[in-house]
């Protein structure tokens, strides 16, 4: 069974800053990647995802992952982190035929 | 374009009492449904998912239920809630088992 682990419930940066949030995976076969936003009472948003091709993902909002089949990792990235880059994210994975599961999410801060 | 409505947004309901949430997708024919729950503001747990009217796939045991009486309809109910019933409901539909868009989400309190 497929699975993600998002090792940090909180990471704290200064606006302007890089941020990185980490997650890493567990599957047998190929791997779809994903990853979410939550603002406060919201639904989730989708950020970006992996499916094949270029390792390097970029999607809304600035953010981007890097896929890393050898250490496998899905880790968001964003080169300035602004305030209103604060909220929860979330990394998914899909394999088979099955639906998308979620990482328990990491809490981003960013500090002015 | 296709859009998903969830509703209420919030919901305040007596231990004992039944419920009922919908879940529409509007711009879209035969997706995937998903009930999702989190608790506390963090993790997301699948309740249910659905490929087709009437295929329901339970992902836990629990005082829930769900139904999709038509293609873009997708109904989470309860006879009887618990007190460990609150939480955030999500609603989401997928074209196929690749990214989810979620709906707003219903916020149930059980008192």
């Amino acid at each position: 069974a497929q699975s993600v682990a998002q090792p940090e419930d909180q990471v704290n940066v200064a606006e302007g800053n890089p941020l990185t949030v980490k997650c890493t995976y567990s599957v047998s076969g190929n791997p779809y990647l994903f990853w979410y936003v939550q603002y406060p009472n919201r639904g989730l948003q989708f950020l970006l995802k992996y499916i094949t091709g270029d390792n390097l993902v970029k999607g809304s909002y600035g953010f981007e992952a890097e896929f890393n089949k050898s250490q496998t990792s899905f880790h968001l990235k964003k080169p300035s982190a602004l305030v209103s880059d604060s909220a929860l994210y979330f990394c998914a994975i899909l394999s088979g035929n099955t639906p998308l599961v979620f990482g328990k999410g990491t809490r981003l801060s960013v500090i002015a | 374009s296709q859009t998903i409505h969830q509703w209420p947004a919030t919901l305040v309901q007596p231990v004992g009492s039944p419920l009922s949430l919908e879940c529409t997708v509007e711009g879209t024919s035969n997706p995937n449904l998903y009930w999702y729950r989190q608790a506390a503001g963090r993790g997301l747990q699948l309740l249910f998912y659905s490929v087709g009217i009437g295929q329901i796939s339970s992902e836990v045991p629990q005082n829930l239920s769900a139904s999709r009486p038509q293609d873009r309809q997708f109904i989470l109910s309860s006879k009887k809630l618990l007190l460990s019933d609150s939480g955030f409901y999500l609603c989401a539909w997928s074209d196929q088992f690749v990214e989810a868009f979620f709906g707003q989400g219903t916020r149930l309190t059980v008192v």
